[in-house]
């Protein structure tokens, strides 16, 4: 039974417009979230997190949104730009299980010049 | 940012021998480090869970004496491959995270190919 799910696998965007990628989750206890960003053949990119006492968290064209009632979060992306062609992981964690990340299974996004 | 180094990036080894690879947290201290394996269009698969000083933690299914992990310093873990079969042909990522820090931050990944 897959923990986070990303249900759109894949995702495009013209340059300059808003990338918008969902993820949600089912465990209650997962209190840490995750955005990772991933070439092929390449380790994932930490983008940006946040914690489940807050609803948002921004980091320049970055801002994740945590709807913690719908167990759900999204990352949006804007301006979108053709570099950030790639796919697109969440993650989530628990404190009380050694921080170990349950990984959704992708979106890959397409930014079209 | 934290950054976690791998090497080597590929390896190509025979069947039967035994493959190490290293995994080097360059700038913080990592009381903990993973070690995942990637299949083609999957999404990454956690293998075991490493604390600096103790032994490693295995997921179901990973043998833990077929995937050798020694995490001997706060910077320094080794995944060894060992008698290594064409089957265990994948990407391997480990990442890294600090004390009290639920981030975890990647290695780029190692490329093994058993002939």
């Amino acid at each position: 039974d897959q923990q986070v799910k990303q249900n759109s696998p894949s995702l495009s965007v013209q340059e300059g417009r808003i990338s918008i990628l969902n993820c949600d989750y089912t465990n209650s206890m997962f209190d840490y979230f995750l955005w990772y960003k991933k070439y092929p053949a390449e380790g994932p990119t930490f983008l940006i997190s946040i914690s489940s006492i807050k609803d948002k968290n921004e980091d320049g064209r970055f801002t994740v949104f945590l709807n913690k009632s719908a167990k759900h979060l999204s990352l949006h992306i804007v301006p979108s730009q053709p570099g950030d062609s790639a796919v697109y992981f969440c993650a989530a964690s628990a404190q009380n299980a050694g921080n170990m990340l349950t990984f959704g299974g992708g979106t890959r996004l397409m930014v079209k010049p | 940012g934290a950054v976690v180094s791998q090497h080597p990036s590929r390896v190509i080894c025979k069947s039967g021998t035994s493959v190490k690879i290293e995994c080097r947290s360059l700038d913080f201290q990592a009381t903990t480090m993973f070690w995942y394996r990637q299949f083609p269009k999957k999404s990454l698969m956690l293998m075991a869970t490493s604390n600096e000083g103790s032994k490693a933690t295995y997921e179901q299914g990973v043998e833990k004496d077929k995937f050798l992990i020694n995490h001997a310093s706060l910077t320094l873990s080794t995944l060894t491959v060992t008698s290594a079969h064409p089957e265990d042909s994948s990407f391997y990522i480990c990442s890294a995270s600090g004390q009290g820090v639920q981030t975890q931050y990647f290695g780029p990944g190692t490329r093994l190919l058993v002939l």
